[in-house]
């Protein structure tokens, strides 16, 4: 089936750092890539996505670029800021796999630190 | 702030229970998932519908049921509660039958004790 990896975490920075949190997928069809922000207490917000190879994905100076060849899906932000903490899911939609909810991965726990 | 409802934000019962968790979708979406988070499982989608009707089934056991009203609004329905059904359940919509955006509402935790 369908399946998610990436870092766990967590994973910390000072401000200002260069941030990547790889994630790499397995899929049978023709997959959707997404990342999505969960910070405490709250719920789940669409952070970028991506719909066909060599598509970049960008928000809030986050990008990430899919990779067909390698299937992956990486986050990058050039300078991270205290306020990025928070948990980090990559995750994506396969309805060539039969079902169209969204296979995540565990997360990556980012914290910045001032 | 999603535009995605959910009710109640907490909730407490005991083993063997049925619960009812409500979700209210954006206005205008058609497609409202469930999903399960939980330390162990991770995020795990449980069930689509699209309409009304039921369009997709992930990890959703036979104890967990749902439906989807006229209203668009749907209900997640949990008996026999076990002590391993504690976990955040979140509801999501979206525009779209396929591969589109999902948008999360803020989660309902349910406690089994």
């Amino acid at each position: 089936g369908d399946s998610v990896t990436q870092m766990e975490g967590p994973v910390t920075l000072s401000e200002e750092a260069f941030l990547t949190i790889n994630c790499t997928y397995t899929a049978t069809g023709y997959p959707s890539l997404f990342w999505y922000v969960q910070y405490p207490g709250e719920g789940l917000q669409l952070l970028l996505k991506a719909t066909k190879a060599d598509d970049k994905g960008s928000n809030k100076g986050f990008e990430a670029t899919y990779r067909k060849e390698t299937t992956s899906f990486h986050l990058e932000k050039g300078s991270v800021q205290v306020s990025d903490s928070a948990v980090y899911f990559c995750a994506l939609t396969d309805s060539g796999g039969g079902a169209d909810g969204l296979t995540f991965g565990k997360g990556t726990h980012l914290i910045i630190q001032p | 702030d999603s535009g995605v409802t959910q009710t109640p934000k907490h909730l407490i019962t005991a083993t063997g229970q049925r619960v009812t968790l409500r979700c209210s979708p954006r206005s205008g979406d058609l497609s409202v998932y469930w999903y399960q988070q939980s330390l162990d499982q991770g995020l795990q989608f449980l069930i689509q519908y699209y309409n009304g009707e039921e369009r997709a089934k992930g990890n959703i056991l036979e104890r967990f049921s749902a439906q989807q009203f006229p209203d668009l609004h749907s209900e997640l329905n949990l008996s026999s509660l076990e002590l391993g059904d504690s976990a955040l359940y979140f509801c999501a919509s979206s525009a779209q039958k396929l591969n589109g955006e999902q948008y999360f509402g803020p989660g309902t935790r349910l406690t089994v004790t």
